[in-house]
């Protein structure tokens, strides 16, 4: 089946640095890809939508300047927490649909990030 | 609005019992609705979803669930839970254009010997 690649699973930075987690659709193509947001023994919040060759939609709240996504190809999008602080600190999540089939998606593992 | 409730935030039940999580949604769209289970630190696995036609959908692990559109409901079901069953599950609803999840606070099941 479809896959869903997302890297890191875990890093652990300081406070002000950045950092930068990607997803990759490993056998698909998908010009659309979602990133989500989930905080401890809660549910998963829809961060953004990243979209191919064109600029992210992002949900009411986020910050746009704080989470970039950069959807340079059709199997790869990141997203990059600038300036992390420790209540950036969470799982992040992304998914992508496949073409065609727009009412399935298949997620990442995931990646815990921590801001020391 | 669209928005998915799951009623129960912890569920405890024996090995070998039944189980039954709840979902109930809110769409204004033909939902397309699933259920997913995380085990802690990992992503998402997809349990079974439900587009269209027989309203019991049959998942992976021995789970089943039944979409009931009178009570806007998709109840997650399992005969007999087994140990490695414990792990959080969420209930998600999707429309048939996007691909915008919308996800419920999941419940999170403990299983007992």
């Amino acid at each position: 089946g479809a896959v869903v690649s997302q890297h890191p699973s875990r890093v652990i930075c300081k406070s002000g640095t950045s950092v930068k987690i990607e997803c990759r659709s490993l056998d698909f193509q998908a010009t659309t890809m979602f990133w989500y947001r989930q905080f401890p023994k809660q549910s998963l919040m829809l961060m953004a939508t990243s979209n191919e060759g064109s600029k992210a939609t992002y949900e009411q709240g986020v910050e746009k300047d704080k989470f970039l996504i950069n959807h340079a190809s059709l199997t790869l999008s990141t997203l990059t927490v600038t300036s992390a602080h420790p209540e950036d600190s969470s799982f992040y999540i992304c998914s992508a649909p496949l073409q065609g089939r727009n009412t399935e998606a298949f997620f990442g593992q995931g990646t815990r990030l921590t801001v020391v | 609005a669209q928005s998915v409730t799951q009623p129960d935030i912890h569920i405890t039940v024996s090995e070998g019992a039944s189980l039954e999580l709840r979902c109930n949604y809110s769409y204004g769209a033909t939902p397309y609705l699933f259920w997913y289970v995380q085990s802690p630190g990992q992503g998402l696995q997809l349990l079974l979803k439900y587009f269209s036609g027989d309203t019991l959908v049959q998942g992976i692990k021995g789970f089943e669930a039944e979409f009931k559109r009178s009570q806007s409901s998709f109840n997650l079901r399992k005969p007999s839970v087994h140990w490695s069953d414990a792990a959080e599950y969420f209930c998600a609803v999707g429309g048939n254009t996007g691909n915008q999840f919308y996800f419920g606070t999941g419940t999170s099941l403990t299983v007992i010997p």
